[in-house]
């Protein structure tokens, strides 16, 4: 089965934090992605990466920065942790092939004070 | 903006087949059908994807109109751990977006 982990089910950090959420996956996918959902809001797309030390803005990059040094593993980076940046945020990972579903982790309930 | 149409929610008695419908008139002739479910305070999982045939797997089974403008995800024998929100999302799986767009979804109670 493929398996997408993060780092944290929950985290609470302070406003003005520097916070890092670590995703691996361990199925060689080449593809990864971060997502937040808000309620009401649905998904949405913050980076996703096609390769290593590649990335690609999603639809709300700002306020967030990504880091991919290795395949497996994807990292999202709140440079200054703000309130408006409490949130359920997802990692997922697809392979370039085929169907290209993706496969999320379990999510980081991430809230800031 | 979510390319696709479904019920708010939808209740279903244990044991029996749980069929969610999807409405996705505007659909490409490169677009699969994709459908994902969230269990509460979980991440996203795919259960099925399909292009014109109709799909089987371990999870569920899709049925796709010959005019692909609709289709229906079948849980055959719905339990309790089945309740859910479930989406389903068109996309072309080569070129396009990798994002996918999740609308509201249907929310599936399994009732016992």
């Amino acid at each position: 089965d493929v398996k997408v982990t993060q780092s944290s089910r929950y985290l609470v950090k302070r406003t003005g934090e520097k916070v890092f959420l670590e995703c691996v996956q361990d199925m060689d996918h080449e593809n990864m992605f971060w997502y937040r959902q808000d309620p009401g809001l649905g998904l949405r797309l913050i980076y996703f990466s096609y390769d290593v030390k590649m990335k690609e803005k999603g639809d709300i990059p700002e306020g967030y920065s990504v880091s991919r040094e290795k395949k497996e593993r994807f990292s999202l980076i709140l440079e200054s942790a703000s309130t408006n940046q409490t949130s359920m945020y997802l990692c997922a990972s697809s392979t370039q092939a085929g169907g290209r579903e993706q496969f999320f982790g379990p999510g980081t309930r991430l809230t800031v004070l | 903006d979510a390319k696709t149409t479904q019920p708010t929610s939808m209740d279903c008695a244990e044991g029996r087949a749980a069929n969610l419908p999807c409405n996705h008139s505007t659909i490409s002739g490169n677009e699969y059908v994709y459908w994902y479910r969230q269990i509460h305070s979980q991440g996203p999982q795919y259960i099925i994807h399909g292009l014109k045939n109709n799909e089987t797997n371990e999870m569920a089974s899709l049925i796709i109109t010959e005019d692909r403008k609709s289709s229906t995800l079948i849980l055959p024998h719905a339990t309790l751990r089945d309740t859910a929100v479930y989406y389903c999302i068109v996309r072309a799986t080569q070129g396009g977006s990798e994002k996918l767009v999740f609308g509201k979804g249907t929310k599936l109670t399994v009732n016992p």
